[in-house]
């Protein structure tokens, strides 16, 4: 079974400061994906990383940075906390090798809130 | 722009009964549409997928239909059971990205 783990279940920081929300998958996939969750918004992608120290901008990367230094790995980092960043934030991996259908495994989420 | 919709927010069904989940899209250029379940305080999980080549793909109690003259797929869910209340995202496929549309509550009443 293809597992994701998402280091918090919520968090709550104060506007300004840095925050990390880290991801793990233990499948060995390629491809490793944040999005954030907002009612009536659907998921939407921020960054998305096909390889190790690659990483691709999404939909929505204003005010976000990644990182991937190893293939299990994918930390997506707020540089400093605002109040609309306050959200569902998801992980998800797939492996890259399903082309059109790769379906993507996801975390169980991080519900960050910005005070 | 929004390149995939769905436009009821919500769905409300009794047990036993069908639910009918919609979505509609804008690019021709895709590969596949999958739908996702996601239940509160998990994270989405994989349903079904249909194929562009393809205009229905059933699987157990789920089916989606594709109408690409009209780029409109629909997810039936036949019988519906309480265990399928929760919120059903459909999403596009652009090689292993995935653009998700707005979701939709189903709930199903006992």
């Amino acid at each position: 079974d293809v597992k994701v783990t998402q280091s918090s279940r919520y968090l709550v920081k104060r506007t300004g400061e840095k925050v990390f929300l880290e991801c793990v998958q233990d499948m060995d996939h390629e491809n490793m994906f944040w999005y954030r969750q907002d009612p009536g918004l659907g998921l939407r992608l921020i960054y998305f990383s096909y390889d190790v120290k690659m990483k691709e901008k999404g939909d929505i990367p204003e005010g976000y940075s990644v990182s991937r230094e190893k293939k299990e790995r994918f930390s997506l980092i707020l540089e400093s906390a605002s109040t609309n960043q306050t959200s569902m934030y998801l992980c998800a991996s797939s492996s890259g090798l399903a082309g059109g259908d790769d379906e993507q495994f996801f975390g169980p989420g991080t519900r960050l809130t910005v005070l | 722009d929004q390149q995939v919709k769905q436009n009821s927010p919500s769905l409300s069904v009794q047990e036993g009964r069908i639910s009918i989940l919609n979505c509609d899209y804008t690019n021709s250029m895709f590969d596949y549409f999958l739908w996702y379940k996601k239940y509160p305080a998990e994270g989405p999980t994989f349903l079904i997928s249909i194929s562009s080549i393809k205009d229905k793909n059933e699987d157990g109690r789920f089916t989606v239909f594709l109408n690409k003259s009209a780029k409109h797929l629909s997810l039936h869910i036949v019988p519906s059971q309480p265990g399928d209340s929760a919120v059903y995202f459909c999403a596009e496929t652009s090689g292993s990205r995935l653009t998700f549309g707005e979701g939709t509550q189903l709930t199903v009443n006992p």
